[in-house]
């Protein structure tokens, strides 16, 4: 059973640059055909797409973020990573790592919990 | 960027109702349309993936239809368990984009 968990600073300054980390387990992140994504959700609203990558190392972005955002995976570590960066008190949100189902069908089907990050000095 | 569009935003039913929530994307996406289901606190769970296909372990009350701009999500007979939000994603363009939701209440 894959598991994905969520890790980092819950407080960050605005301007500075949002880091987390998605760890995965009960499989590779380097095996199959999967893509690895990052969604986020201020509270009491929707959902957002942030980005992703492929196990290749391949990105896409979500252009209303692209410039402020670099998604990286460690293979040796099973993680993948996301910074985001001069953050404003808008990028307060909660962050979800996800995978999707394949590269052919586009469903997130295993995600983290979420993590709660505050913008705030 | 697509746009999608769920209605209605929320949605009191009583147990034993059929539930029908609608997504209309602002283009054609073919069926590359999921369903999710979020409880409070929890991350989303995927239901239904490119428009009808029930994902293992989902109960069959679920189900999924449409293509091209319209498409359906039902609930055939609603369970206390099920109050939730419910979110559509389209998959046929990046960015992926959601649907704004739709919470469902028991009446």
């Amino acid at each position: 059973q894959v598991q994905l968990q969520e890790s980092g600073p819950g407080l960050v300054k605005p301007s500075q640059t949002l880091s987390l980390t998605c760890t995965v387990s009960g499989g590779s992140i380097s095996s199959g055909s999967y893509y690895w994504s990052w969604i986020r959700q201020p509270a009491g609203k929707g959902l957002e797409w942030i980005g992703r990558i492929y196990t290749s190392g391949s990105t896409n972005y979500n252009p209303s973020l692209k410039s402020r955002v670099t998604i990286s995976v460690d293979t040796s570590k099973n993680q993948f990573s996301l910074k985001l960066s001069s953050v404003t008190a808008a990028d307060t949100a909660v962050y979800y790592c996800a995978r999707t189902t394949s590269v052919v069908v586009i469903a997130f089907d295993y995600w983290g919990q979420g993590t709660l990050v505050t913008v705030s000095s | 960027d697509i746009q999608m569009t769920q209605s209605p935003s929320s949605l009191s039913a009583s147990v034993g109702d059929r539930v029908t929530i609608t997504c209309q994307a602002s283009q054609d996406i073919s069926n590359y349309l999921n369903w999710y289901q979020q409880k409070p606190g929890k991350a989303p769970k995927l239901l239904i993936y490119d428009a009808s296909n029930l994902e293992t372990g989902v109960p069959s009350r679920f189900s999924g239809s449409g293509s091209g701009t319209d498409f359906t999500f039902t609930i055939s007979s609603l369970q206390p368990e099920d109050i939730a939000t419910y979110y559509c994603q389209q998959y046929d363009n990046l960015p992926q984009t959601f649907g704004q939701g739709t919470k469902l209440e028991i009446k």
